[in-house]
């Protein structure tokens, strides 16, 4: 969707060292998701946030961290504790309604 | 405990066939299910959707049908062709700012 930029498309990370992947929306919604996508595992919710300065764990969240300090921007970081991080990365807003909408993803790969 | 069940994990048809795919829930408060397709290498994109409160929802050559008291619902594909082969997910939700629960997806390829 044009409103949710992901970046960057490709990332690669060594052993040990933090990652922050960025997540902007400029259609004013609230609710922002991050979900990680791994070859046969679906796509699998990492954080969400409903509103600025809140956000919830969701069922991966270990070794990964996020902030909402404004309502367009949702940066997602990967930790040196997130043992297996190579996975596909998908941002996603709440539309109007319960529409989502998924931005086109971020590859991270360790080296 | 995995909350939305998807089957087939893939799927081959021909050019013209109707693909099926399933999904069986668990929670009876969700009350929004949508299907996603998406290319490789490229987000999920919202294909249709539909609410508990009908069992059937047609948009163009795709088409949702919901089962309440099975706690099912399956897409359709008529008239496939090989530009719909993609991954398809379905997914739930309970209405309000909660977060989409997916199935773990369908490979579907069609085939000339």
């Amino acid at each position: 969707d044009g409103g949710i930029t992901q970046s960057p498309k490709y990332l690669f990370r060594k052993e040990g060292q933090n990652v922050t992947l960025s997540c902007e929306q400029n259609l004013n919604h609230d609710a922002m998701y991050w979900y990680r996508q791994d070859p046969g595992q679906g796509l699998r919710l990492i954080y969400y946030s409903q509103i600025v300065n809140d956000f919830q764990k969701g069922d991966i969240a270990e070794g990964y961290s996020v902030s909402r300090e404004k309502k367009e921007s949702f940066p997602l970081t990967v930790t040196s504790a997130q043992k297996n991080p190579t996975a596909f990365y998908l941002c996603a807003i709440q539309g109007p309604g319960n529409t989502i909408y998924f931005g086109e993803g971020s590859w991270l790969t360790v080296v | 405990q995995q909350q939305v069940k998807q089957s087939p994990q893939s799927l081959i048809v021909q050019k013209g066939g109707i693909p099926i795919i399933n999904c069986a829930y668990e929670n009876t408060a969700f009350d929004y299910f949508p299907w996603y397709q998406q290319f490789p290498g490229k987000g999920p994109a919202l294909l249709i959707a539909i609410r508990p409160d009908v069992s059937e929802k047609k948009e163009g050559r795709f088409t949702i049908s919901f089962n309440k008291s099975a706690k099912q619902f399956s897409l359709h594909i008529m008239d496939s062709q090989p530009g719909d082969s993609a991954t398809y997910f379905c997914a739930a939700r309970i209405s309000g700012n909660t977060p989409l629960v997916f199935g773990k997806g369908t490979r579907l390829s069609v085939i000339a």
